[in-house]
């Protein structure tokens, strides 16, 4: 069965830049999706699409999707941005998740 | 506004069967332009997805699941629920419904809060 691979955690320092992978086997090839957990939530969706913004989602939020990995960049990472962070692909009527990356704002 | 919710017992004993429903407001299941999805979260752990069914009754389930499961939708009511058989404590999570758009490739844009099932005799 597919998997996709994220790091369990990321750190960075305010207003720095945050990247998070999300490795798979020929990810690049398919549409990948990201979505932002705080504890105690839902899961809430910050990219689609590999690249497009929902409503609502701060510009600090970007992401890419080439090759095996897709990532999401968060710019001037603010301490709110703390959580942990999904990605997601959805494949011949199947759905699968990473196993998800805490992002540390220290 | 879309808004999805969550309901059904809090606790299931082993080998029973774990029984949920979500029910939709601020949009038709109907409608046709989307999937409605289950998706479990066990305690400290990463999201797992279940399944998903089109308002027309066709289902789609995850591969890796170990316990039988069956998803159904009653468009009269505008709800989806979940069935899952012959549970066992590694069923214990977190449930949430999500809705996403009707794509090849989709995505899960709208979730419920969720709700705590936990699996005990």
């Amino acid at each position: 069965s597919y998997e996709l691979t994220q790091p369990p955690s990321v750190s960075v320092s305010p207003g720095q830049t945050a990247s998070i992978t999300c490795s798979g086997d020929k990810l690049g090839n398919k549409y990948a999706c990201w979505y932002q957990q705080k504890a105690g939530q839902s899961p809430v969706l910050v990219i689609y699409q590999d690249t497009k913004r929902p409503s609502g989602i701060p510009e600090r939020f970007s992401g890419s999707n080439s090759g095996n990995t897709a990532t999401l960049t968060i710019s001037g990472t603010q301490a709110m941005d703390e959580a942990d962070y999904y990605c997601q692909m959805w494949d011949s009527n199947t759905v699968v998740f990473g196993g998800g990356t805490k992002l540390t704002v220290l | 506004q879309v808004q999805l919710q969550e309901s059904g017992p809090g606790l299931v004993k082993p080998s029973q069967t774990l029984s949920l429903t979500c029910t939709v407001s601020g949009g038709s299941i109907s409608s046709g332009d989307y999937y409605w999805s289950w998706i479990r979260q066990p305690p400290g752990k990463g999201l797992e997805w279940i399944g998903y069914i089109y308002y027309s009754g066709n289902t789609y389930y995850s591969p890796s699941l170990k316990s039988p499961v069956t998803i159904s939708v009653d468009t009269s009511k505008n709800q989806f629920s979940l069935n899952l058989s012959s549970v066992t404590a590694a069923d214990t999570a977190v449930y949430y419904c999500a809705r996403a758009r009707r794509y090849t490739s989709s995505w899960f844009d709208y979730w419920g809060q969720g709700t705590l099932v936990t699996v005990s005799s």
